[in-house]
């Protein structure tokens, strides 16, 4: 399973855009990565998933270099209702997602 | 759009009571999950089930600790003998054919457990 890391926590303004950036060294060749969001006294829910280049949806986008050692999720013009813990996960541990601490975003207005 | 509904919201026991927390996975979702999480720390993986048994689960998932499906929708964990280090929020989740495909877990909105 392939340890991530990512900034404890990040603050931000209404507005703006926010990219908060996972490194994975050891991702194995199979691994996607994926982010989820979290906010207080509510269950993760899934952002979005990726392999390589460029993945967007309606709430994020997902940047993955071509070595794949590290991914950035970028969240455009965030609100004040953007703030809560965001996860990157990296591959599976058997059938499973392991969570690590996350980063907790706050947007300010 | 289809959810993963747990009850009860809130639960308050006793140190040695037994508690089962209850979950309605989303209905064409094959894997089950149960994990927690203590007030300020990360989501930490507890159970899952599949086919109607359990295929794997963690140091945390200990003789307390059960989980069933006793019908075609519901998920129950049980907790035997509560302790007070039991107390957290616990997430249920499901997801379709397995995280190899689709790297997607549906979480419910949790159910708190306060032991006192």
């Amino acid at each position: 399973l392939a340890k991530t890391t990512q900034p404890i926590s990040m603050d931000s303004y209404e507005g703006q855009e926010v990219n908060i950036t996972c490194s994975h060294n050891n991702i194995a060749t199979n691994d996607y990565i994926t982010w989820y969001q979290q906010f207080p006294s509510q269950g993760p829910r899934f952002i979005i998933q990726g392999y390589k280049t460029k993945v967007t949806n309606e709430v994020a986008s997902l940047f993955i270099p071509a070595d794949r050692k590290s991914s950035t999720l970028s969240l455009p013009r965030v609100s004040l209702s953007d703030t809560a813990v965001y996860y990157c996960l990296v591959g599976e541990d058997g059938n499973k997602l392991v969570f690590g601490a996350g980063t907790i975003l706050r947007v300010k207005s | 759009e289809p959810e993963v509904t747990q009850t009860p919201s809130h639960q308050v026991t006793q140190m040695g009571q037994e508690v089962i927390l209850r979950c309605v996975p989303i209905s064409n979702h094959l894997y089950f999950y149960w994990y927690r999480q203590i007030l300020g720390q990360k989501v930490e993986f507890l159970v899952s089930f599949y086919n109607n048994e359990i295929s794997e689960k963690s140091e945390i998932f200990d003789d307390q600790f059960s989980v069933e499906r006793p019908d075609g929708s519901n998920f129950t964990l049980k907790i035997r003998s509560t302790k007070l280090e039991d107390s957290a929020m616990y997430f249920c989740a499901s997801s379709v054919p397995g995280l190899q495909d689709t790297g997607e877990l549906f979480f419910g909105e949790g159910s708190r457990l306060t032991v006192l």
